[in-house]
């Protein structure tokens, strides 16, 4: 079975410029989060969609927005971009809401965005 | 103020020797710590989770231990290995109402030198 896939793998964007990222979960997950890891950090939480609906969002400006389909794919979108946006986008799936007792999230591989 | 902090920040270890991460934690309410390895490049990958009745879990060598009155952690890795060269990093997940919020600490850079 495959894995979580992001795509694209690598991205290369200018300031002002808009970007989507997209994310398709492990078959028959349906909780999808969004992370951004800048260079020799920790993950910082974005978004946390369950069943199509957000259910966390984490503390980034409204410049960041994501959805969520329903075959449970997800896109992160990135307006206005800035040169600190600049970092590994990753995605992860579980089965159930994120963070609930024995729930293992799943992360995808990411996606490198570099804003220049 | 809901935190994960998380030391040594980086550490330099032996292949074959054995080390210890911390994890201290403010985050209320509490549901359950899990520990993740993240190989650069590549994102993470669970090691264990533990919720609060839970002193200890072990996944291959490496052993988590959490007390929860203190609010403390550990990751300790035995017989360390060239592969176990990676960040780890402590998550602490807390209940939110009907959403659940995960607090990711920065991490520990583990470098396993032959």
């Amino acid at each position: 079975d495959a894995g979580v896939t992001q795509s694209p793998t690598h991205l290369i964007k200018t300031r002002g410029q808009h970007v989507t990222l997209r994310c398709s979960p492990i078959s028959g997950h349906k909780s999808v989060s969004w992370y951004q890891q800048v260079l020799g950090q920790g993950p910082q939480f974005i978004f946390q969609y369950y069943e199509k609906e957000e259910r966390g969002r984490g503390n980034f400006p409204d410049r960041f927005s994501a959805r969520q389909f329903p075959n449970y794919s997800s896109e992160l979108n990135v307006n206005a971009l800035l040169l600190g946006d600049s970092a590994l986008y990753l995605c992860a799936s579980s089965n159930r809401l994120a963070g609930g007792k024995l729930e293992t999230q799943y992360f995808g591989p990411g996606t490198r965005l570099l804003v220049l | 103020k809901n935190q994960v902090e998380q030391s040594p920040q980086s550490l330099i270890i032996l292949e074959g020797k054995n080390c210890t991460l911390q994890c201290n934690y403010t985050v209320s309410p509490f549901s359950n710590l899990r520990w993740y390895k993240q190989d650069t490049g590549r994102g993470p990958v669970s090691l264990t989770i533990m919720t609060f009745s839970e002193n200890t879990k072990s996944n291959g060598r490496y052993t988590a231990t959490l007390d929860a009155d203190t609010k403390q952690s550990s990751l300790h890795i035995t017989a360390s290995q060239l592969s176990d060269s990676a960040s780890y990093i402590c998550v602490v997940s807390a209940n939110a109402g009907n959403n659940r919020k995960l607090i990711w600490g920065l991490g520990t850079s583990l470098a396993v030198n032959p």
